[in-house]
Parts: structure tokens; C-alpha cells; sequence
């Protein structure tokens, strides 16, 4: 069975810090993708960025990054320089070779303090 | 804008009642997916239309009835809901089932509240 484990509930960042959320993920299957997701409070899911299960580099996306690590099947979202724009419920997705759906964690709500 | 637009943005129904949410993207994906959203649980999948045709019911009351007349629509009827279906229902499109390198892209929800 496919599974993704975000353990922070709720996460607080100082703006122009960097914040890392954590997210784990189980699955059998050796080709996934895992994605990120910026929900904001107008409920609107947002793409931020995407690693693939046999890319060798850690994915970039401007502020954002992943930190894939594959043989402890973690895949953490770094968020350089927070703005107060960020502060909004993340969350981390993988779909599988096999699947036919976007699983999803519970989500991690980032506050960014002033 | 992400290309996914949902209607209407907010619901309030009673029990009795019978409701449709609409899901429509001209991106030229092929496949569509209702999720719902409750507090603090995992956004769970509903269904998913591949080509028009649904590929996927994840074992969905059949007070949840979707419609897919295209592949630019999507349409979730609602009847005799109970108060435990208030949630954010979410639709999604991507360009094809199982493509693993393209992200979903997802309208911004219709929040239902069943009284």
C-alpha cells in the first residue's frame, strides 16, 4: 500500500528564514513521483515541485527545494528566504507507476511570523 | 488560475436536498478527479474519469453520484447528504491516469456545509 507521513502538524517560521518540512512515503513500487502542494486559505491546491523517483539532482524550483533522500524514502521541502505570502497548509503527494491517483499526506501548516 | 475552475465556491444544503458541483478545465487534460478534503485527514480520492470513462470509485457512497459528459467537465450530484459529507470538495485534472512526471492541477474547491 502506498503511504505519506507528514508528522508536522503546525510549523512556525521567521520571515527571511528558512523552514524545512518533513515528509516520508512508503511504497513498493521502485517508479513514483512526489510532489509538493501549497494550499493557501482560498482552498486552491498549488504545484511547487516535483522529484522523480530516478532523477539523480534534488529538484529546484526558485525558493523551493527538495531534499530527496531515496534509501530513507524522505523527501523534505526546503523554503529559503520565507515570505509572510507562504504561510498556508503544505502538502506532500506521490503517484506511482502503478496507481492511478495522487496520494496525499495530512498537511503541514506553515505561519510565517513577521 | 490554475485552469481548473470549480462551482460554486461555497454550499449550503439540508439533507434533503439535491445539489450539483461543476469542475471545468480546457487545459486538454484527459483525466479529471474529485477528492474531498475533511479537517486534519488526508485528502481522500473519490473518483477519477480517464477519457470520459471512470477508471476509479474508491468506495463511494451512492448519495455521491459524478458525471463526466466530457473531458473538459466534471460534475459531482449530491443527494440526502448527512452532516459528516460538509468538506472541501476538491477537483483535480492532469494530462493523462498515470503520468508520473505531470502534477495535477486543482481548482480551488467548493466548500459544502450539510445542515
Amino acid at each position: 500500500a502506498q503511504k505519506i507521513t507528514q508528522t508536522q502538524p503546525g510549523m512556525f517560521v521567521q520571515e527571511k528564514e528558512a523552514v524545512t518540512l518533513d515528509c516520508t512515503y512508503d511504497t513498493s513500487d521502485p517508479s513514483y513521483g512526489l510532489f509538493w502542494y501549497k494550499q493557501p486559505s482560498s482552498g486552491e491546491m498549488i504545484f511547487l515541485i516535483y522529484q522523480g523517483s530516478y532523477d539523480q539532482q534534488n529538484a529546484t524550483e526558485g525558493r523551493y527545494s527538495l531534499n530527496f533522500q531515496k534509501a530513507r524514502k524522505s523527501a523534505n521541502l526546503v523554503i529559503s528566504a520565507s515570505q509572510l505570502g507562504d504561510s498556508a497548509m503544505y502538502f506532500c503527494a506521490m503517484i506511482t507507476n502503478t496507481g492511478n491517483q495522487f496520494y496525499f499526506g495530512t498537511g503541514t501548516s506553515l505561519t510565517v511570523i513577521p | 488560475e490554475t485552469g481548473v475552475t470549480q462551482t460554486p465556491r461555497h454550499l449550503v444544503m439540508g439533507m434533503t436536498n439535491k445539489k450539483s458541483l461543476k469542475c471545468e478545465q480546457h487545459l486538454g487534460h484527459n483525466a479529471m478527479y474529485w477528492y474531498k478534503q475533511s479537517a486534519k485527514k488526508p485528502l481522500e480520492l473519490m473518483f477519477v474519469y480517464n477519457f470520459k470513462e471512470q477508471t476509479e470509485n474508491n468506495s463511494v457512497p451512492s448519495r455521491f453520484s459524478p458525471e463526466c459528459p466530457n473531458s473538459s467537465h466534471l460534475f459531482l450530484h449530491l443527494h440526502t447528504l448527512q452532516p459528516e459529507d460538509s468538506a472541501l470538495y476538491l477537483c483535480a485534472s492532469s494530462p493523462t491516469r498515470t503520468g508520473m512526471n505531470t502534477e495535477a492541477f486543482f481548482g480551488q474547491g467548493t466548500r459544502l456545509t450539510v445542515v
